[in-house]
């Protein structure tokens, strides 16, 4: 069965390090997506990507970069983890990007 | 204003009650919306996609309003496991790219 995975699926790392996260679908989806969810905001997109070699910026990208070599992969890369960077992260997938997402497990990133 | 509002409640709601959220959207031009439901600590999941003419999954009924721009999501016969975080979903342009935008989430819990 086709899926998506996210890896690690919780981390905890310091001020001002640069910390990595995974997102691996077997969809063969054109669209990725990265969101992070904090109580009382919701889910807020970080970045997304139509295709290979494809990123966009969302509504709160500053602090996180993400880059698209296959189709299957879209890390998210914090360049100097911030304590406002503390969140659950969810990448997701989509067919077309009006169509339905799918989302992995989630990360949960504790920055102290 | 927000571009995709919803009554954050919490629905405290009987066992076998019938329950209804809407959700309210800024833009016009949305033709894609759906309804996801989110487990504490979990990733949204597709509850189900909302259709110009309305559409029912078992339980769930879903329905689109234009004219006044709302979705609905109304659950019959409530079961304890329709506690959840119920998101609204609706497609918006960005930049000129397509995105989905999520909704905070009414949360509801079922009493037995």
């Amino acid at each position: 069965d086709a899926e998506i995975t996210q890896s690690p699926r919780h981390k905890i790392t310091e001020t001002g390090r640069q910390v990595t996260l995974a997102c691996h679908q077997t969809w063969n989806h054109n669209n990725m997506f990265w969101y992070r969810q904090d109580l009382g905001h919701g889910l807020r997109l970080i970045h997304y990507s139509y295709g290979v070699q494809d990123t966009n910026k969302g509504e709160v990208s500053d602090g996180y970069s993400v880059s698209r070599s296959n189709t299957e992969d879209l890390p998210l890369t914090l360049e100097s983890a911030a304590s406002s960077q503390t969140s659950v992260y969810f990448c997701a997938s989509s067919e077309h990007p009006r169509a339905e997402q799918y989302f992995g497990p989630g990360t949960r990133l504790t920055v102290t | 204003r927000k571009e995709v509002e919803q009554d954050p409640g919490p629905f405290n709601v009987p066992e076998g009650a019938t329950v209804a959220f809407n959700c309210t959207y800024s833009n016009s031009a949305s033709q894609s919306f759906f309804w996801y439901r989110q487990d504490c600590r979990k990733e949204p999941k597709l509850l189900m996609s909302v259709y110009s003419s309305g559409n029912e999954d078992g339980r769930f009924t879903a329905q689109l309003n234009r004219a006044s721009q709302y979705i609905s999501l109304l659950i019959r016969d409530s079961k304890l496991s329709d506690s959840a975080t119920y998101l609204c979903v609706v497609n918006e342009m960005d930049f000129g790219n397509e995105k989905l935008t999520f909704g905070t989430g009414t949360r509801l819990t079922i009493i037995p």
